[in-house]
């Protein structure tokens, strides 16, 4: 089926550095969505995109639908401690108005 | 305003036996998706229901079924449970608008399911 390639699959940053991320697929999507998920809790929405070249914000993170529609970035801007959970990037393929695809997800942890 | 609700949070049962997992969705919403998510993976969707039907399934056995009840509630069904099925089991609520993408899901916190 389809997959979504997310990368890095962790990452280690010192508290105030940027963070990038990023999701790419083989094939077009319609719709792509950064969540983030941390212990014992279920996925949590952060940013929402739906028209190919989109940039949205939300707060420090900012993220962008690809123009190609394959691929999506998520970025952190001066990382902070409750900034430590797993992001998974997720979308609507094309073919496929009500199944969310899903990335493996990106671990963030902060150097103390 | 209540969230979507999962029970139970965790459950433990034996190869072969059968489970049944809730959900009650957000308040306003009217369509139940589940998704099973294994340890260290992203969800995989198992199945969408609205108005009380199955919309979309994805690549999981017959095994796996659902019912979504008119106060738009929803349960899991998994028979024959298999050493494989133990995983955190989530279920997503969201609001019908013709084009279901264009309504971001809102997840409970899951059941987590031990199959020993």
């Amino acid at each position: 089926g389809q997959q979504l390639n997310q990368s890095p699959q962790s990452m280690f940053i010192q508290e105030g550095e940027d963070v990038s991320m990023n999701c790419t697929s083989s094939s077009i999507f319609n719709t792509w969505l950064w969540y983030k998920q941390e212990p014992g809790e279920g996925p949590v929405l952060l940013i929402a995109l739906y028209k190919a070249g989109e940039l949205t914000s939300n707060g420090r993170l900012t993220a962008q639908f690809g123009i190609t529609r394959k691929d999506s970035f998520l970025n952190i801007s001066a990382s902070i401690p409750s900034d430590v959970g797993i992001y998974f990037c997720a979308g609507h393929h094309m073919d496929s108005n009500y199944q969310l695809i899903w990335g493996a997800g990106t671990k963030l942890i902060i150097k103390p | 305003d209540a969230g979507v609700t999962q029970s139970p949070t965790h459950l433990i049962k034996t190869r072969g036996q059968q489970v049944t997992l809730r959900c009650s969705p957000k308040s306003g919403h009217d369509t139940v998706s589940w998704y099973q998510q294994a340890l260290g993976q992203g969800p995989q969707f198992i199945f969408q229901y609205y108005e009380e039907e199955e919309r979309q399934r994805g690549n999981f056995p017959d095994r796996f079924s659902g019912h979504q009840f008119p106060n738009y509630s929803s349960e899991l069904n998994v028979n024959a449970l298999l050493l494989g099925d133990s995983a955190l089991y989530l279920c997503a609520s969201s609001l019908n608008r013709g084009a279901s993408y264009n309504s971001p899901l809102h997840f409970g916190n899951g059941t987590r399911l031990t199959v020993t």
